[in-house]
């Protein structure tokens, strides 16, 4: 697509129910990105896919967080049990090939999933 | 480990005057540099980005941003602030680290342009 899509684009859980965020990056994108924005604050780094794979897992929060890529394409954020804390945005991001030496492409972010639990 | 700073949590300038959004950086390698702008509910916007080449990068919306490599900088510039310049910006950074790289964001600087 023209952009990065995300949905749902708001969220009202109640807590202890699963969430599943899902995000579609610009076409021909292999690098996919999730942060977390809580209100007013900066970017927190949740997971990295490079095509299907996740080398780089470090920033989830918790067992309860959970992604998945498929088709190197579509990405899912999954929350499980979700928690108050857990309220925030969360952003998905995608650029083209990203590895040692071809790092100067830029990212470009969906409008964001906005989670509140209840 | 690299790491992004910005300084200031709020700036304030008049309609009309230039403003200057502060970022520091501290990469092992090579920096790539970025500078996105967030408005209110809304996702982040790419405004500019240095990779190599002129120290001097020109970007959307009339910015600019001067990569400074001796005090590792990456200032953004407007030569005149508008009021819907006010908006959330946030300076970030791409290192390498072993065969993949990620983006690391500064805090965010809330910027107001007061009419």
């Amino acid at each position: 697509g023209a952009g990065v899509s995300q949905s749902p684009s708001n969220k009202v859980t109640e807590k202890g129910k699963d969430v599943e965020l899902r995000c579609d990056p610009i076409s021909g994108h292999t690098a996919l990105y999730w942060y977390r924005q809580s209100l007013g604050q900066g970017l927190e780094f949740l997971i990295y896919f490079q095509g299907n794979s996740a080398p780089d897992k470090s920033g989830l929060p918790s067992d309860r967080f959970s992604a998945e890529r498929t088709g190197g394409s579509v990405s899912t954020l999954t929350i499980q049990r979700t928690q108050q804390e857990d309220s925030a945005v969360y952003l998905c991001a995608s650029s083209l090939v990203s590895f040692r030496g071809l790092s100067g492409n830029t990212i470009y972010f969906g409008e964001g999933s906005w989670l509140t639990v209840v | 480990a690299q790491s992004v700073a910005q300084p200031e949590d709020q700036v304030n300038v008049a309609e009309g005057n230039p403003l200057t959004v502060k970022c520091t950086y501290s990469v092992s390698g090579n920096p790539y540099l970025f500078w996105y702008v967030q408005y209110p509910n809304r996702g982040l916007q790419f405004l500019l980005k240095y990779i190599t080449g002129d120290n001097l990068v020109k970007g959307s919306y009339g910015f600019e941003a001067e990569f400074n490599k001796s005090q590792t900088s990456f200032h953004l510039k407007k030569p005149s602030a508008l009021v819907s310049d006010s908006a959330l910006y946030f300076c970030a950074v791409r290192d390498v680290v072993t065969s993949y790289d990620k983006v690391i964001f500064g805090p965010g600087t809330s910027l107001s342009v007061i009419p």
